[in-house]
């Protein structure tokens, strides 16, 4: 079982909020993760979005906007990007990232549609 | 501005060695930890490698350990990635990227493909 497991595709209207989750594997508390997610559009290197551990460890990349934002929904066991007020440049990949045991695990990545 | 560029790929075959090159600009090199993260043809993301600001602490995936070595010369803003014995599997892009909480700026990548 992955580390770090992602749905592989998700589809949203332009307006709606799209909720990303990434869900860590049995035996790994997410509460005790930094949940790291980054963007990436086709043909471009993936860029940071955001850091969210808990309400008051979390951080916004440079330049992202606000309608990005994390949280955690500690009965699932999974971090959760929330995207509002859809865009079509929102159309992209997104990755969760942890650090565990010394090492960086990405999530397999979700493609966001916007249609 | 923050830049950072890789170099050094190309086709190889199987067995064979490569050292990729990142040289940065825009930043205080010496300050930052650094990473290797690569990307196969129309898959995910990969970590692969992370060397600390100092280089006294370094990080390798299980898939590359052994056969990778990660540097870094801070008095030439350069980050390094030597490869040998490489697979097939190891075909992808290869992106080095700053810091590690999180990895906060990318370069453009360099493509590495392994084939006989």
């Amino acid at each position: 079982q992955a580390v770090l497991t992602q749905p592989s595709s998700l589809s949203a209207s332009p307006g709606a909020s799209a909720s990303l989750t990434c869900t860590l594997r049995s035996g790994i508390n997410v509460g005790t993760y930094r949940i790291y997610w980054y963007q990436q559009k086709p043909g471009s290197p993936p860029q940071y979005l955001l850091r969210y551990n808990s309400d008051s460890d979390k951080q916004q990349g440079s330049g992202v906007p606000s309608r990005f934002s994390g949280s955690k929904d500690a009965s699932a066991n999974a971090g959760i990007l929330l995207i509002s007020g859809l865009q079509s440049e929102d159309e992209a990949d997104y990755y969760c990232m942890i650090w565990h045991n010394s090492a960086g695990v990405f999530g397999g990545g979700t493609k966001l549609t916007v249609l | 501005e923050v830049q950072l560029v890789e170099s050094g790929g190309g086709l190889v075959q199987p067995g064979g060695s490569l050292r990729l090159s990142c040289a940065v600009s825009g930043f205080s090199f010496s300050s930052y930890s650094m990473n290797w993260v690569r990307q196969a043809p129309g898959k995910g993301l990969e970590w692969v490698s992370h060397i600390s600001s100092s280089s006294t602490t370094i990080y390798y995936a299980d898939s590359v350990k052994g056969r990778f070595t990660i540097s870094r010369d801070n008095a030439k803003n350069s980050l390094y990635l030597q490869m040998n014995s490489l697979r097939d599997e190891d075909t992808a892009v290869y992106y080095c990227a700053r810091g590690g909480y999180p990895l906060d700026c990318w370069g453009q990548g360099t493509l590495v493909t392994v084939s006989s």
